[in-house]
């Protein structure tokens, strides 16, 4: 079964703090892997998208790995700003059989950042 | 333009009525989504339209319709909803979303929908 679990589940880190997510997958045949910040209400925004091949991938403050043998990521955000608390989610990008991707979505962390 | 619009923001609507919601993009992809997303839950794709045709539909109850009269608009037309179909309702589009692709899916704000 195509399964994508992250952690933690919330994270509360002070502001100018660092902090990593954590992404492990399950999905099969691997297409891509995609992580999201969803402000409360909002449609998701993507930060970064990673194929097999590649390990890392920087957008700003935000940095995302990959391991494809473990099936693990992680997103390292740097230098907290009170504008990171959201949701951030882990998206697996599988390929099935109509020749289409279908994004297999974690639960998300939810990140609070505090002053 | 990275924009994916949607309409209405919020709708409250009865079981009995009839009402649509809108998205629209004007980056010229070809593929388009609906995504279902109840609280504190990650969304759960609904539908995928590729060049204008249904080419995902994932076993969602008759009551909900999609349509996508041109490339640029898709529309979700709902009838005689439960309660628990309340939820908030999310749009994207990404280049083609055809298998091995990287192209990223751009979302919209969503529509925050109540059934009564």
């Amino acid at each position: 079964k195509n399964q994508v679990e992250q952690s933690p589940q919330s994270l509360i880190i002070l502001e100018g703090k660092n902090c990593t997510l954590q992404c492990n997958y399950t999905v099969s045949p691997f297409s891509n892997l995609r992580w999201y910040k969803q402000d409360t209400g909002r449609g998701p925004v993507s930060l970064t998208i990673m194929t097999f091949s590649e390990n890392t991938k920087s957008n700003g403050r935000y940095t995302a790995t990959l391991d494809a043998d473990t099936k693990q990521s992680s997103l390292h955000i740097t230098a907290s700003q009170l504008s990171d608390s959201a949701s951030y989610i882990c998206v697996v990008s599988a390929m099935i059989n109509t020749g289409f991707q279908k994004l297999v979505f974690g639960t998300g962390t939810r990140l609070l950042v505090s002053p | 333009d990275t924009e994916v619009t949607q309409t209405p923001k919020h709708l409250v609507m009865g079981m009995t009525n009839k009402k649509s919601l809108k998205c629209e993009q004007h980056m010229g992809h070809r593929a388009m989504y609906w995504y279902k997303q109840k609280a504190k839950k990650p969304p759960e794709l609904m539908f995928v339209y590729s060049y204008e045709k249904l080419s995902i539909n994932e076993s969602v109850p008759s009551r909900f319709s999609p349509e996508c009269p041109n490339s640029s608009l898709l529309n979700l037309h709902l009838h005689a909803l439960q309660p628990e179909d309340s939820a908030l309702y999310l749009c994207a589009s990404s280049q083609e979303g055809l298998a091995g692709s990287t192209d990223t899916q751009y979302f919209g704000p969503g529509t925050r929908l109540t059934v009564l």
